[in-house]
């Protein structure tokens, strides 16, 4: 069975570092559609990354040159490491894997809240 | 691509048919997704390809459109369907959402 949990979130200063941490069960991360997708308190779901294969990523706007997306095979898992960060990233942090039969992505973490304040 | 969900907010009572728009700024195909959330909790995805129901979905769900005009319908409303949804393309990256619907008890 598929199973995703996220951790790392927490509490940070704006212009503060934090890294996520997603680990898979049931499946290989490392050769995987993994995303990362928001949402802000009380706000709709903003995609934020992607990573896929070869190691190929994508960046929403919004958080490119700041977040950076990476994966470890031997942990079997995914991370977002998140610098520079603003007010407007605080969110709930959810990680998505894609089915490769549909290509749509059905599973997803609980998430981990990132709450960026002085 | 940007997506144009409406409306954002609907009050329906149990037994209503409803029906969700969602909008893209470029032709899309049929690269969308509709979710269903609910409060504390993650996404879970009802229809995928458009018009293709996730396995394990009730068949009062049902999607369709193409291009750059979707709906998602919902036949019949039930009470455990009161949620916020969710559309999103997968035509080409970012990957991106509409602004969601809020379904809410009349």
């Amino acid at each position: 069975e598929v199973h995703l949990v996220e951790s790392g979130g927490g509490l940070v200063q704006p212009g503060g570092s934090l890294r996520l941490s997603c680990v898979g069960t049931g499946f290989d991360v490392s050769t995987s559609y993994m995303n990362w997708v928001r949402q802000a308190p009380g706000k709709g779901l903003e995609w934020v990354s992607v990573i896929y294969s070869g190691d190929n990523t994508y960046y929403a706007d919004s958080v490119r040159g700041r977040f950076s997306v990476s994966r470890d095979s031997s942990k079997n898992t995914l991370y977002l490491q998140m610098n520079s960060l603003r007010a407007e990233d605080t969110a709930v942090y959810y990680c998505a894997r894609r089915y490769d039969t549909t290509g749509y992505y059905v599973y997803w973490g609980q998430g981990t809240l990132v709450t960026v304040s002085p | 691509i940007q997506l144009t969900q409406s409306p954002s907010f609907l009050s329906a009572s149990v037994g209503d048919r409803v029906t969700i728009t969602c909008r893209a700024s470029l032709g899309i195909g049929s690269y969308l997704a509709w979710y269903q959330q609910k409060p504390g909790k993650p996404p879970e995805l009802l229809i995928y390809a458009a018009s293709t129901l996730q396995s394990g979905v009730p068949s009062r769900f049902s999607g369709g459109g193409s291009g750059t005009e979707f709906t998602l319908t919902i036949s019949s409303l039930q009470p455990e369907d009161f949620a916020s949804y969710y559309c999103q393309q997968l035509q080409s990256y970012p990957l991106t959402f509409g602004g969601g619907t809020k379904v809410e008890i009349k």
